[in-house]
């Protein structure tokens, strides 16, 4: 069975940083596309990074220049550092996986990430 | 970029039929997933590959997709099936994926 894990989330002040982790079992994640996906309270839900099997990176506009994208094939497990943090980047951070680059998302259950002073 | 549209919401009454569509241009030759989100959950797959059913989803739900327009029909609706439903696309042209705004599905 496969599960995705999130852990990481918490009240960070404007401006500040975070790393989220998404502990992977089941499937190995430098062989998928992993990905993840954010949801403000009340909103719906915002695509943000994808990390390819093969090593290629791309990013939402919104967050592009201040997130990173990575993993670490040893502890299966992906990470997404977020910099330079804003009040909109509350949100829940899902991690997603696809077996190809068209196919859909399986998801985890979430960390909250709230940005506020 | 590429943009998917959904109604905000779409009301139907128990053991009626609800469908809720995801515009897109030329949305038909793409692959279309939904996902459904109840209150407080993490989004699950309910159709993918504009028709296909994850086991364990009820032969209700089914998908189409043709033209500008992809959609997720619903049979003999149940409270149970009150929730909020997106589509979701890649594209290719900047190797992002999109998601539809969400239609809220209310079972009256």
């Amino acid at each position: 069975e496969v599960q995705l894990v999130e852990a990481g989330g918490g009240l960070v002040q404007p401006g500040g940083s975070l790393r989220l982790s998404c502990a992977v079992s089941g499937l190995t994640v430098s062989s998928s596309y992993m990905n993840w996906v954010r949801q403000a309270p009340g909103k719906g839900l915002e695509w943000v990074s994808v990390l390819y099997s093969g090593g290629s990176t791309y990013y939402a506009d919104s967050v592009q220049g201040r997130f990173t994208i990575s993993r670490d094939s040893a502890k299966n497990t992906l990470f997404l550092q977020m910099n330079s943090l804003r009040a909109e980047d509350t949100a829940i951070y899902y991690c997603a996986r696809q077996a190809d680059v068209v196919g859909p998302l399986s998801w985890g259950q979430g960390t909250l990430v709230t940005v506020s002073s | 970029s590429y943009v998917l549209t959904q109604p905000p919401s779409v009301s139907v009454a128990p053991g009626k039929t609800a469908t809720m569509t995801c515009g897109g241009d030329n949305i038909g030759s793409r692959s279309v997933h939904w996902y459904q989100q109840k209150a407080g959950q993490a989004p699950v797959l309910v159709i993918f590959y504009d028709i296909d059913r994850p086991s364990g989803i009820p032969e209700r739900y089914s998908g189409s997709n043709s033209g500008n327009t992809a959609t997720l029909t619903i049979t003999r609706v149940e409270a149970g099936d009150e929730a909020d439903y997106y589509c979701q696309v890649w594209d290719s042209i900047n190797d992002h994926r999109v998601f539809g705004g969400g239609t809220k599905l209310t079972v009256l």
